[in-house]
């Protein structure tokens, strides 16, 4: 079974500045998608960012960007000129190809922006 | 442009009362998921379906039961609850994996539900 690890329960990063959030994961197929969601206080669930493994050039969107590494099965997320805005729970999932190709999900990394 | 709508939004029960949970997408997918948020542990599976008529048990299905009737509705059902069932909701649905951009899964508001 896939199983998604997310190691920094809370991270925290000053307005303006450079967050990294980690995740890594475990599975045995080769190809699968991964992605960011954010969660603010509404509870909503926001795609962030989307990943296909078998692309090596890393996914960006404005000032999201991941750095996938598929050999070290491993999916950070860096978020650049945080904005107070960007303060949310954030979960790194996995989708794979076969069965119900259903999301897994990481435990979530609370992200703080200081102002 | 709905999406996913969860009926509702906020529920406080009491232990041994039964509840129904529904999800309606509009979106003609075929694969619909139930989620439960708890602190510290992300979103985990109880049951999925990945068509109409068609039900499989996730990670955590102990306490819940699920139908799909019809395409566009799941239904998430606690028969006896439990103050174990404590949580936050959320059903989910995606499209058949076809191609990169039809992966995304949308998710509904979300159900917060207290057992007391």
């Amino acid at each position: 079974a896939q199983t998604v690890t997310q190691s920094q329960p809370e991270m925290s990063v000053q307005e303006a500045e450079t967050v990294t959030l980690s995740c890594t994961y475990d599975t045995s197929e080769s190809d699968y998608y991964l992605f960011w969601y954010k969660q603010p206080p509404s509870r909503q669930m926001i795609l962030v960012i989307r990943q296909e493994a078998y692309k090596q050039q890393n996914a960006t969107e404005n000032r999201f960007s991941v750095n996938f590494q598929k050999a070290a099965k491993s999916f950070s997320l860096k978020i650049s000129d945080s904005q107070l805005g960007d303060a949310a729970m954030y979960f790194c999932a996995y989708r794979g190809f076969q069965g119900a190709q259903k999301l897994v999900f990481g435990q979530g990394t609370r992200l703080t922006i200081n102002p | 442009n709905a999406g996913v709508t969860q009926t509702p939004k906020f529920r406080v029960l009491k232990t041994g009362q039964s509840m129904t949970l529904l999800c309606a997408q509009d979106m003609n997918h075929e694969y619909m998921y139930w989620y439960r948020q708890d602190p510290g542990m992300g979103l985990r599976l109880i049951h999925y379906s990945v068509g109409e008529g068609t039900t499989a048990k996730g990670e955590v299905p102990d306490g819940y039961n699920v139908s799909r009737l019809k395409k566009q509705n799941f239904l998430l059902g606690l028969e006896s609850a439990a103050p174990s069932q404590t949580s936050v909701y959320f059903c989910a649905s995606t499209s058949e994996r076809g191609g990169p951009f039809n992966t995304e899964a949308f998710f509904g508001q979300g159900t917060r539900l207290t057992v007391v």
